[in-house]
């Protein structure tokens, strides 16, 4: 089957510090790879995404690289900052080969402090 | 942008009730999905459907049921709340089969007393 493994957390950086939140994944087929962000007291936004193997994704100064040699697709950021706090959830979704949709996978999410 | 929204906020309901969560998404989305969130656990699918009147279970289907009659409403029930369904629902909505990008609504907080 397919499963996600991210650290859990609760990781506490200072303010403009750099960032890293591990990401590893196996999957029955070829995965997509997503990064999800949930800011207290709302729903899961879309922070970036990868569809195929060295695409790198980016957003709002986040970054992922879809790495298949090692399973991994870990978010980084250069300088966080105290907005950045939130829980971070990386997911994949294998689509069936005769189309369709299929739920996303997803880790157990990561709790970010940032503090100034 | 991409509206999904979720009849609650939250909702306490008793044990043994019937709850009915209601989701609507404004974009023509062929493929709606309920996961439940719960500390730990990270989101699990519960249901999901491509199409008016399909249905698929996920990965957690029990002690749930849903319903898809319009393709812009996707309704997931319990038919019978029971205490460990106390959690927090979020439903999604993707454009077409062969897509994979999710858009979430807000989460319904529901607890069963």
């Amino acid at each position: 089957g397919n499963s996600v493994t991210q650290m859990e957390g609760p990781v506490t950086l200072s303010e403009e510090a750099f960032l890293t939140i591990n990401c590893t994944y196996t999957a029955t087929g070829y995965p997509s790879l997503f990064w999800y962000v949930q800011y207290p007291g709302e729903g899961l936004q879309l922070l970036l995404k990868a569809t195929k193997a060295d695409d790198k994704g980016s957003n709002k100064g986040f970054e992922a690289t879809y790495r298949k040699e090692t399973t991994s697709f870990h978010l980084e950021k250069g300088s966080v900052q105290v907005s950045d706090s939130a829980v971070y959830f990386c997911a994949l979704s294998v689509l069936p080969s005769g189309g369709g949709a299929d739920g996303l996978t997803f880790g157990k999410g990561t709790h970010l402090i940032i503090q100034p | 942008d991409v509206k999904v929204t979720q009849s609650s906020r939250y909702l306490v309901k008793r044990t043994g009730e019937k709850v009915f969560l209601e989701c609507v998404q404004d974009m023509d989305h062929e493929n709606m999905f309920w996961y439940r969130q719960d500390p730990g656990l990270g989101l699990r699918l519960i249901y999901f459907s491509y199409d008016v009147k399909m249905k698929e279970k996920g990965d957690i289907p029990e002690g749930y049921s849903v319903s898809r009659e319009k393709k812009e409403r996707f309704s997931l029930i319990l038919e019978s709340a029971s205490t460990n369904q106390t959690s927090m629902y979020l439903c999604a909505s993707s454009l077409e089969q062969g897509t994979d990008t999710q858009y979430f609504g807000p989460g319904t907080r529901l607890t069963v007393l």
